[in-house]
């Protein structure tokens, strides 16, 4: 079991770039996270999907969109990358009702200039 | 004031001594609580629940949870360098279908050898 795996695990992005960030986790999870995390500010969510075919925003959503396109698959789309969107971003994953119990793939370090 | 508060540290222990970690949290109705721990420039990883008042033991770790004073502590007896990490503590909140859960910023630990 490889658990939840993230790609690409680093990206250098100019202002106004476009890029989408996968996420794939194979524990057969309903619910799966995308997060940030800022030096100070903890993790943040930015959405959440619950099940196949849902998504819902989450602490920090402006500026980013998200797809599930099956029941493995999460991905973070940034349209128009900004400079204040450089961060950590982790994709996590949990079964249904047990959203302490999050297993995290190892984040991608995104670098906005 | 934030749902969730811990001392960012560091905490500097010496190897062999016990380690005491805490966390408060605001939802005064909040029932599940988790602690994590995240080695630096990697993802975090579970560590372990706790959803009643008192102790819970887990090899070296104890969690303490006092639900009328509003804290969660996390006790590492006999810290080894290996220890050194920062510690997050997740709260999970009580409102809406989606069980909100709430990070806090982490608590930096040190173990000296």
């Amino acid at each position: 079991n490889a658990g939840v795996t993230q790609t690409p695990k680093f990206q250098v992005l100019k202002t106004g770039q476009s890029m989408t960030l996968q996420c794939a986790q194979d524990m057969n999870h309903n619910s799966m996270y995308w997060y940030r995390q800022d030096p100070g500010m903890g993790l943040r969510l930015i959405y959440y999907s619950a099940s196949e075919g849902t998504t819902d925003k989450g602490e920090v959503p402006n500026g980013y969109n998200v797809s599930r396109l099956n029941k493995r698959e999460f991905s973070l789309r940034l349209e128009s990358a900004a400079p204040s969107q450089t961060s950590v971003y982790f994709c996590a994953s949990s079964e249904r009702d047990r959203e302490l119990e999050q297993y995290f793939g190892p984040g991608t370090r995104l670098t906005v200039t | 004031q934030k749902e969730v508060e811990q001392n960012s540290g560091p905490l500097s222990v010496p190897e062999g001594a016990i380690a005491s970690l805490n966390c408060t949290y605001s939802d005064r109705v909040s029932q599940s609580f988790f602690w994590y721990r995240q080695y630096s420039g990697k993802s975090p990883e579970l560590i372990m629940s706790i959803y009643s008042n008192g102790d819970k033991e887990d090899g070296r770790f104890t969690a303490q949870l006092n639900k009328a004073s509003q804290y969660v502590s996390l006790l590492i007896r006999d810290s080894q360098p290996s220890d050194s990490a920062t510690y997050l503590c997740a709260v999970r909140g009580s409102s809406g279908g989606y069980q909100k859960v709430t990070f806090g910023t982490g608590t930096k630990l040190q173990v000296i050898p």
